[in-house]
């Protein structure tokens, strides 16, 4: 069964970049499709996109401005990036996996922004 | 793009039964949807994926207490003999350009 476990700073100063790192174990990430989702304290869940194993992305239109999503075949692993962070991103952010509807979430991991 | 809307909050007591909705807006009837369900402090866990039809297909391990239902623009989750473990927030998903969940269902088990 596949796994999904999300790195990176759980701190980030306003106006820096956000950077994540999801590591998928348990099945390849050359097939289907790998998400990025968030969750703001006690809010609801906010798709932020998507990335297919070949590289075609697909980004929420009021995130997509300052993201950028990427996957390393090789490591299989994919990336989140957002820049120019204020506190409206502080978030648990999830990676996950999905075929048409997502089926596979990782832990989650909180990132605050605050200088 | 669709829009899922779920009622807020939702009740029932231990070992009864109770009947989520995700209604999907006008011209959207027809999507697929995946419903989730988020315990207090853990992350979210796929359920289910539900059609159109009303046929579906659950996640790995999923109790049969759990069961998926369709009618028009309307997508249930039923939940029967209500376990503690089962209060948590219900979120119902579905794509089209995008990806797009519902507000959620905050369902607390009396």
């Amino acid at each position: 069964q596949v796994q999904l476990q999300e790195s990176g700073p759980g701190l980030v100063k306003p106006s820096e970049t956000l950077s994540l790192t999801c590591t998928v174990s348990g099945g390849s990430i050359s097939s289907l499709y790998w998400s990025w989702i968030r969750q703001p304290p006690g809010k609801g869940l906010e798709w932020i996109g998507h990335i297919y194993y070949s590289g075609s992305t697909s980004y929420n239109p009021s995130l997509k401005s300052r993201v950028t999503i990427s996957v390393d075949t090789s490591k299989n692993q994919f990336s989140l990036k957002l820049t120019s962070v204020t506190a409206a991103d502080t978030a648990v952010y999830y990676c996950a996996r999905g075929a048409s509807v997502t089926d596979s979430w990782g832990q989650g991991t909180l990132v605050t922004v605050s200088s | 793009q669709p829009v899922l809307t779920q009622s807020s909050s939702a009740s029932a007591s231990l070992g009864s039964s109770v009947k989520l909705t995700c209604t999907l807006s006008s011209g959207h009837s027809t999507y697929i949807i995946a419903w989730h369900q988020q315990q207090p402090g853990k992350a979210p866990r796929y359920l289910m994926k539900l059609e159109g039809s009303g046929s579906y297909i659950k996640g790995s391990g999923l109790p049969d207490r759990f069961s998926g239902s369709s009618s028009g623009a309307d997508r249930y989750l039923t939940i029967s003999n209500l376990q503690f473990e089962d209060e948590a927030d219900y979120y119902c998903e579905t794509w089209d350009t995008s990806i797009v969940f519902g507000g959620g269902t905050k369902l607390t088990v009396l």
